[in-house]
């Protein structure tokens, strides 16, 4: 079974410090890799995709391990509105659709 | 903003009754999914659609069908609901092509009594 897993949290930090949320997958097979974000009670949303070589968005850096299985999601400056739950996202694109969603990573950002 | 919008939001039904929800977006995508997301679950996909008269089963697809007559809208039926199927059900749309880069629509909030 594929899987794709991560460590639930809920992860509490004050504002202003760094956090990282790890993930990792069972489909050595997989191709392209994804972090969502879903505040409660909504719809996931594209945070961002994962290449190969690492990738930055302000706050935010993801990070591919091919050989080890893992996506990491790092969060600097954390703020308030960074509270919400991190999905990693695994696509295999193998055959049918194959796009697995971990169960998510609760984030609060304390004041 | 990707212009999806589902219906209903939510609903109580009971335990046999067919129930339809209706996934429309504005842009003509090709691609558009179901999913529904549980406690102590991953988002899962139920059925997805690649077109006009395409569909095809995703992971939990027993007791549900869908259909997809227009470009734009995508529904998914449950023939008798069951309390199983109490969840929050999401549809999506990709817009670069058969890639894990989706847009979904708000949820629909199914209560199955």
């Amino acid at each position: 079974r594929k899987e794709v897993e991560q460590d639930p949290g809920p992860f509490n930090v004050p504002e202003g410090a760094t956090v990282a949320f790890n993930c990792t997958y069972s489909n050595s097979a997989s191709q392209s890799f994804f972090w969502y974000r879903q505040d409660c009670r909504k719809e996931p949303k594209l945070l961002m995709s994962v290449y190969s070589s690492g990738n930055e968005d302000g706050r935010f850096t993801a990070q591919l391990n091919r050989a080890s299985q893992y996506i990491s999601l790092l969060i600097r400056d954390s703020k308030l509105s960074d509270s919400a739950t991190y999905l990693c996202v695994v696509f295999s694109g193998a055959g049918s659709y194959q796009l697995t969603f971990g169960k998510g990573t609760k984030l609060s950002v304390i004041p | 903003d990707a212009g999806i919008t589902q219906s209903p939001r939510h609903k109580v039904t009971e335990t046999g009754t067919p129930v339809t929800l209706r996934c429309h977006q504005t842009e003509n995508h090709r691609y558009m999914y179901w999913y529904r997301q549980d406690p102590g679950h991953g988002l899962r996909l139920i059925h997805y659609s690649y077109g006009v008269k395409d569909t095809d089963k995703g992971e939990v697809s027993d007791g549900y069908s869908v259909s997809r007559s227009k470009t734009e809208d995508f529904l998914l039926t449950l023939e008798s609901a069951t309390s199983s199927q109490t969840s929050v059900y999401f549809c999506a749309i990709s817009v670069h092509g058969d890639t894990g880069e989706l847009f979904f629509g708000e949820g629909s909030r199914l209560t199955v009594l």
